[in-house]
């Protein structure tokens, strides 16, 4: 099956820093790609998704970029605010639509 | 829209009791799954329904664990019996069919004594 990893564990930041996040995946056959936010006690959210047919996604402090010969995706989050503090999960599924998550990163953005 | 509904929020048992979690998905959303997501680590798919047909157990421990979606809306996870181990957020998760995004329910944290 997929074995998704996800680095690092946890990721201090001062605020208006950028935050990265990358993961890597084993199964060739993965083409969807997306991000959860979960915070303490929540459930999880999805922030943002890429397919493996493009590169790049935005979504305004938000980008994901994918490299598929590589087999590896990134989180880029910008300009960090205190509520971006949270756990965050990479995850991948092929056309079984089944997700297999990372083991999360925990963000901490430092006032 | 309303979002995915679980309870009960929070069960606490002993081991080798039995508990039952429920759910209900988002109006309209045929597929559902069952995650299992321990402390520390993250979500680990447990069983994905279409309707109220199974399209994949393969991760459920079978000995213990059972689903059932009868009329392809509300579904139910039971534990019977329960191990330590099981102690966890139980997340269940829904969407349309053939959309990617899952929308995820509060969970149901379990601790087994």
């Amino acid at each position: 099956g997929e074995n998704v990893e996800q680095h690092p564990s946890t990721l201090s930041v001062q605020e208006g820093d950028s935050a990265v996040i990358k993961c890597t995946y084993s199964d060739s056959a993965s083409n969807y790609f997306p991000w959860y936010k979960q915070e303490l006690g929540k459930r999880p959210q999805l922030i943002i998704d890429i397919r493996s047919n493009v590169g790049e996604k935005k979504d305004q402090r938000i980008a994901v970029t994918l490299n598929k010969t590589a087999k590896h995706f990134s989180l880029h989050i910008t300009e960090t605010q205190p509520e971006d503090s949270a756990v965050y999960f990479c995850a991948a599924s092929s056309n079984d639509y089944k997700l297999s998550f990372g083991a999360g990163t925990t963000v901490t953005v430092r006032a | 829209e309303a979002g995915v509904a679980q309870s009960p929020r929070y069960k606490i048992i002993e081991k080798r009791q039995s508990v039952a979690f429920w759910c209900n998905p988002i109006s309209g959303h045929a597929t559902l799954y069952w995650y299992q997501q321990i402390l520390g680590q993250g979500p680990k798919l447990l069983i994905q329904f279409q309707n109220n047909g199974v399209v994949d157990d393969s991760q459920l421990p079978k000995d213990r664990f059972s689903a059932e979606r009868l009329k392809g809306v509300d579904s139910t996870l039971k534990i019977q019996p329960a191990k330590l181990e099981d102690s966890a957020v139980y997340l269940c998760a829904s969407s349309l069919t053939g959309d990617r995004e899952q929308f995820f329910g509060p969970g149901t944290r379990l601790t087994v004594l």
